[in-house]
């Protein structure tokens, strides 16, 4: 079974500093999905980026990148310009791409706090 | 656009009731889940859903019950809610895309505690 990892349960980072999130996982499938969702006190889940493990460039939307590095199986997060409204649980996911259910196995979450 | 929409938001049970969650979403997803949400823990599955009529196990699926009677419904069901069930119950739907990168579109959460 697919495991993932976040070994940082808690991280500050100052207004309009970039920081990273850490993420490892577990998998002897070749073919799969990769996501970071983002969980502000409101308790929404809010999709921040995804990556197919198939595609060598790493995703990037606007302040958020992501750094894929399949042979280690890492899957880190950085937040560029950090803003007061990106402080939040952070949790990244595994997808299989096979299995017909498309899954996710979560991390169990990293908070981030941004300070003014 | 309401997206999934979960129904209690907030729900207080004592140890033995039952109850039911509902969550709906009209996006015409063909795929619905169950999660839970502990601190600490993340989220784990509990049921899923691959099409109308169809239910499956999770990763902690022990005293819930499910239905997917209709496409756009998912129903959790706790018969003899227990304390150790106290938590965050979200759900969540995607297309069948067949390819797994399409993303999972979240309700806002149902907190429920048992005393």
């Amino acid at each position: 079974a697919q495991t993932v990892t976040q070994s940082q349960p808690e991280m500050s980072v100052q207004e309009a500093e970039t920081v990273t999130l850490s993420c490892t996982y577990d998998t002897s499938e070749s073919d799969y999905y990769l996501f970071w969702y983002k969980q502000p006190p409101s308790r929404q889940m809010i999709l921040v980026i995804r990556q197919e493990a198939y595609k060598q460039q790493n995703a990037t939307e606007n302040r958020f990148s992501v750094n894929f590095q399949k042979a280690a199986k890492s899957f880190s997060l950085k937040i560029s310009d950090s803003q007061l409204g990106d402080a939040a649980m952070y949790f990244c996911a595994y997808r299989s791409q096979w299995g017909g259910s498309e899954k996710l196995v979560f991390g169990k979450g990293m908070k981030l706090t941004v300070n003014p | 656009n309401a997206g999934v929409t979960q129904t209690p938001k907030f729900r207080v049970l004592k140890t033995g009731q039952s109850m039911t969650l509902l969550c709906a979403q009209d996006m015409n997803h063909e795929y619905m889940y169950w999660y839970r949400q502990d601190p600490g823990m993340g989220l784990r599955l509990i049921h899923y859903s691959v099409g109308e009529g169809t239910t499956a196990k999770g990763e902690v699926p022990d005293g819930y019950n499910v239905s997917r009677l209709k496409k756009q419904n998912f129903l959790l069901g706790l018969e003899s809610a227990a304390p150790s069930q106290t938590s965050v119950y979200f759900c969540a739907s995607s297309p069948s895309s067949g390819l797994g990168n399409q993303p999972q579109h979240f309700g806002d959460g149902t907190r429920l505690s048992i005393l």
